[in-house]
């Protein structure tokens, strides 16, 4: 199947501080990204469906100022977790939906923990 | 309001068994769905793939099949391993994105 990396695997970071993730399809274009995040023992929340070229489409609930996404190009989207807290800690998965079948590809997640 | 259910929640069998996970959906308005594995801490792996025009997919072990009139699909796992030991996630593609059911953690003890 198709690939998915994320970057950074995990970061730690002090309260009120940025963190940006990077989610890339390594071997397709992938013109819709999604992004998620994991709570211990829970299922995936869908946070954002990133358009590469146009804005985000955030769910109910998701604050778009806070968690910015930007899908620059066909292969790259990013989430910029912006001055984080505590409660943000959680686990951040990215996807990227294939054509023509619309699977999806997952990428190993990124665990974001903030101090 | 899709919705989507696993049962069991929890799972525990013996190396060797035969097992079946379900999975429910309340729309039958849905494009494909798919089956995952998730270790813990890790992303999700899938596992097989089945458009609304299918009734079942095959890999390996892995039998997937799909009933839209019932709102049902099945993940049926042959001769199982000790390293198939996860959580399984089943999750319909509806309105331009994926439904997630809450997942089955199985346990396949040596």
């Amino acid at each position: 199947g198709a690939v998915v990396s994320q970057h950074p695997s995990w970061v730690i970071c002090k309260s009120g501080t940025s963190v940006k993730i990077e989610c890339r399809s390594l071997d397709f274009q992938a013109t819709t990204m999604f992004w998620y995040r994991q709570f211990p023992k829970q299922s995936l929340m869908l946070m954002a469906t990133s358009n590469e070229g146009s804005k985000a489409t955030y769910e109910q609930g998701v604050e778009k100022d806070k968690f910015l996404i930007n899908h620059a190009s066909l292969t790259l989207s990013t989430l910029t977790v912006t001055s984080a807290h505590p409660e943000d800690s959680s686990f951040y998965i990215c996807s990227a939906r294939g054509w023509p079948d619309n699977e999806q590809f997952f990428g190993p997640g990124t665990r974001l923990t903030v101090l | 309001k899709q919705e989507v259910t696993q049962i069991p929640a929890a799972l525990s069998v013996p190396e060797g068994e035969n097992l079946v996970l379900n999975c429910s959906f309340t729309d039958s308005a849905i494009y494909n769905l798919q089956w995952f594995r998730q270790d813990p801490g890790k992303g999700l792996t899938s596992l097989l793939l089945i458009q609304s025009s299918q009734r079942e997919q095959t890999s390996g072990r892995l039998n997937a099949s799909l009933d839209k009139s019932s709102g049902r699909s099945t993940l049926y796992i042959a001769a199982s391993q000790p390293g198939d030991s996860a959580t399984y996630l089943c999750a319909f593609f509806s309105s331009y994105k994926l439904i997630f059911g809450s997942g089955t953690r199985l346990l396949v003890r040596p």
